[in-house]
């Protein structure tokens, strides 16, 4: 199994341009996630999916859509890049919520500069 | 929302020495994971422990949750252990996870 694996790795943007970041799972989960990490900060939450065809905003959701066509693929989008979105970007899955919990498992992060 | 908070933030060790990194949070939670953010910056998961004790190797982590709090033990750490070591939490009425600031762990030869 892959994992989380998240495309590309590594990306450097002008003011403006527009991007999309693919994040797939492999482990059937059916929620997934994108997280943003700021130097010297935690992650923070920017959109979530619930599942095939649900989407949900998080702590930080302007300035990103997201789309689940597949319950195996996340998409992130940047419509109109700024600096203030250059950050690493993770993307992690997990099985639904239940009783027991719900461990997310994260992909390796997509470095993205806004020039 | 829940509030999560770490310590120490920042923390200096000689090899061979042995630490406790604290979390403490602000509401119950269903979810708690410790993760090791290494200086090239991947993620790796450590522990998911909601509750009870668990044990891999030189590491070793305790969530009371009646309390709530988490405790991570490194012994006879290693320069490999330096990084960052992030606890996150799960809210028991939602579905998200809140990442603490982190502890910048240092571990000099």
């Amino acid at each position: 199994n892959a994992g989380v694996t998240q495309t590309p790795k590594f990306r450097v943007l002008k003011t403006g341009q527009s991007m999309t970041l693919l994040c797939a799972q492999d482990m059937n989960h059916e929620y997934m996630y994108w997280y943003r990490q700021d130097p010297g900060m935690g992650l923070r939450l920017i959109h979530y999916s619930v599942g095939e065809g649900t989407t949900a905003k998080g702590e930080v959701p302007d300035g990103y859509n997201v789309s689940r066509l597949k319950k195996q693929n996340f998409l992130l989008g940047l419509e109109s890049a700024a600096p203030s979105q250059t950050s690493v970007y993770f993307c992690a899955s997990s099985y639904r919520p239940g009783l027991a919990g719900y461990e997310q498992f994260f992909g390796p992060g997509t470095r993205l500069t806004v020039l | 929302g829940i509030q999560v908070e770490q310590s120490p933030p920042d923390l200096i060790l000689q090899e061979g020495a042995n630490s406790t990194l604290r979390c403490n949070f602000s509401d119950s939670v269903n979810n708690l994971q410790w993760f090791h953010q290494n200086p090239w910056g991947q993620l790796i998961n450590l522990f998911y422990i909601p509750s009870g004790t668990k044990q891999n190797g030189r590491l070793s982590a305790t969530t009371v949750a009646t309390e709530r709090y988490s405790l991570l033990y490194i012994s006879s750490s290693q320069t490999t252990d330096s990084g960052v070591y992030f606890c996150v939490v799960g809210e028991t009425s939602g579905s998200r996870l809140t990442f603490g600031e982190g502890t910048q762990l240092t571990v000099n030869p």
